[in-house]
């Protein structure tokens, strides 16, 4: 069955430094979506990705944070410059996107470690 | 209360047992979806019901939804230590972007042998 596949599943980096998570969506689905969840607290939504650009982001998508896929298959978000309040597990998911009630399928996740 | 709570927060029952899980809602959805998640691992879709349906099955698992108390329920029948997990319902708003869900904040299931 197809999945959504993420890596690494675990990335520890020092505050400052720039990190590229990375994600597979399900391939012949059309909007992809970054979730963070932070220790213990709610999924939260990031950013959406259809047709190749932003279609929506959340208040936490700030200037830091952006998205690319840099080809057929890849789906990343680059975090510029890490905070220690980044450390939490980030899921990628995809959907068809033929229609508003299709399932959203999620990533295994990211967790990052900020210190 | 926040979009998606659910109740109770935790929830602790023998095995065989049926789980009682509640998600409460603020705006208009287009449909809202069950998830599992095993602790520190990723997010499984159980089920998603549409605003236009009143109750959805899939196994041991199911899900009713009343729109006009914008609240939702998810039932697990003859429990087994394995759906030990935290459950999350989340929705897809109407007027928001295709599709982004909000989550709640969960429930903590422990199914004990």
């Amino acid at each position: 069955e197809p999945e959504v596949t993420q890596t690494p599943s675990h990335q520890v980096t020092q505050m400052g430094q720039e990190v590229i998570l990375r994600c597979v969506p399900i391939s012949n689905h059309l909007y992809f979506y970054w979730y963070r969840q932070i220790l213990g607290q709610k999924v939260e939504f990031l950013v959406s990705f259809y047709n190749n650009e932003i279609s929506e982001k959340s208040e936490i998508f700030d200037d830091q944070f952006s998205v690319e896929r840099p080809d057929g298959s890849n789906f990343t978000l680059k975090i510029r410059s890490t905070k220690l309040e980044d450390s939490a597990m980030y899921f990628c998911a995809s959907v068809a996107g033929t229609s508003e009630n299709n399932e959203q399928f999620f990533g295994p996740g990211t967790r990052l470690t900020v210190l | 209360s926040q979009q998606g709570e659910e109740d109770p927060q935790a929830l602790s029952i023998q095995e065989g047992e049926n789980a009682t899980m509640n998600c409460s809602y603020k705006t208009s959805i287009n449909n809202l979806q069950w998830y599992r998640q095993n602790s520190g691992r990723g997010l499984v879709h159980l089920i998603l019901i549409r605003s236009n349906e009143r109750e959805k099955h899939s196994g041991r698992l199911r899900v009713t939804l009343d729109t006009s108390k914008k609240s939702s329920s998810l039932l697990i029948t003859a429990s087994r230590a394995a759906d030990t997990a935290s459950y999350f319902c989340a929705t897809a708003q109407m007027n928001s972007g295709y599709s982004t869900l909000t989550f709640g904040k969960g429930t903590m299931l422990l199914v004990s042998p």
